[in-house]
C-alpha cells in the first residue's frame, strides 16, 4: 500500500499568517491516466471531512483562494496563504491513485 | 445541491452485523463511483471501499474483505454497506462519499462492543 507521510502532526499558526502542510507518499502517484490523484481535505472539530483541493492544485467549489495545492512526483504541500480563525482542524492529504487509497495521518492546525 | 445521508449505524456485539445505507440526492447517482470512509474514535480517516458506477468494480481494504460488501441501486439512489463479523476494531463513524470523495455524508456511528 502507498503511505502518505505528513511530518507535522501538530500546527500553530498565527493569523493573519502563511501556513503550509507536507505531505510525502511512498511512491508517484501519477496515474496510468496522466492525472495525479492527490487531494487534501479539511475536517473541523465535529464536522464531516471536506476537500479543499483535488489533483495537486486545483481548488474545490467554495474554497477560499488563500488555500493553495502543489507539488509533483511524490512531494505535496497545501499552503494557507493568512491564516484564519475558521482553518482550525486536522487537514488530511490523500492519494487516490492506486488502490487502496491511503491518507496521510492528519495535521492539525490551530492559532497561537 | 448535493446530499447524503447515511443510516443504520448502532450498537452491535462483537461478531455481529450492521448494514449501513447512505441516501443520495441532488445529482445523477448512477454517473458516479461511491466510497465509503470511516473514522475511528479520535483517530485518522481510512477508506474502506469503493464501486463503480454500473457495479462492475469494487474495490475494499485488507482489514474488510470478505466481512464487508459495497452495492448500490441505482433506482433508489442509494449506496450500501454490508458489515459482517464485526471486530471491536471496526468502531468508526461511517462515511458515504462521492466520486474522488469530493462531498460527504454526516456519517454514521458504528460501535462494536460487548
Amino acid at each position: 500500500d502507498v503511505v502518505m507521510t505528513q511530518s507535522t502532526l501538530s500546527l500553530p499558526v498565527t493569523l493573519g499568517q502563511p501556513a503550509s502542510i507536507s505531505c510525502r507518499s511512498s511512491q508517484g502517484l501519477v496515474h496510468s491516466d496522466g492525472n495525479t490523484y492527490l487531494h487534501w481535505f479539511q475536517q473541523r472539530p465535529g464536522q464531516s471531512p471536506r476537500r479543499l483541493i483535488y489533483k495537486v492544485s486545483n481548488r474545490d467549489s467554495g474554497v477560499p483562494d488563500r488555500f493553495s495545492g502543489s507539488g509533483s512526483g511524490t512531494d505535496f504541500t497545501l499552503k494557507i496563504s493568512r491564516a484564519e480563525a475558521e482553518d482550525v482542524g486536522v487537514y488530511y492529504c490523500m492519494q487516490g491513485t492506486h488502490w487502496p487509497f491511503t491518507f496521510g495521518p492528519g495535521t492539525k492546525v490551530d492559532i497561537k | 445541491e448535493v446530499q447524503l445521508v447515511e443510516s443504520g449505524g448502532g450498537l452491535v456485539q462483537p461478531g455481529g452485523s450492521l448494514r449501513l445505507s447512505c441516501a443520495a440526492s441532488g445529482f445523477t447517482f448512477s454517473s458516479y463511483w461511491m466510497s465509503w470512509v470511516r473514522q475511528a474514535p479520535g483517530k485518522g480517516l481510512e477508506w474502506v471501499a469503493n464501486i463503480r458506477q454500473d457495479g462492475s468494480q469494487k474495490y475494499y481494504v485488507d482489514s474488510v474483505k470478505g466481512r464487508f460488501t459495497i452495492s448500490r441501486d441505482d433506482a433508489k439512489n442509494s449506496l450500501f454497506l454490508q458489515m459482517n463479523s464485526l471486530r471491536v476494531e471496526d468502531t468508526a463513524v461511517y462515511y458515504c462519499a462521492r466520486d474522488r470523495l469530493g462531498y460527504w455524508g454526516q456519517g454514521t456511528l458504528v460501535t462494536v462492543s460487548s
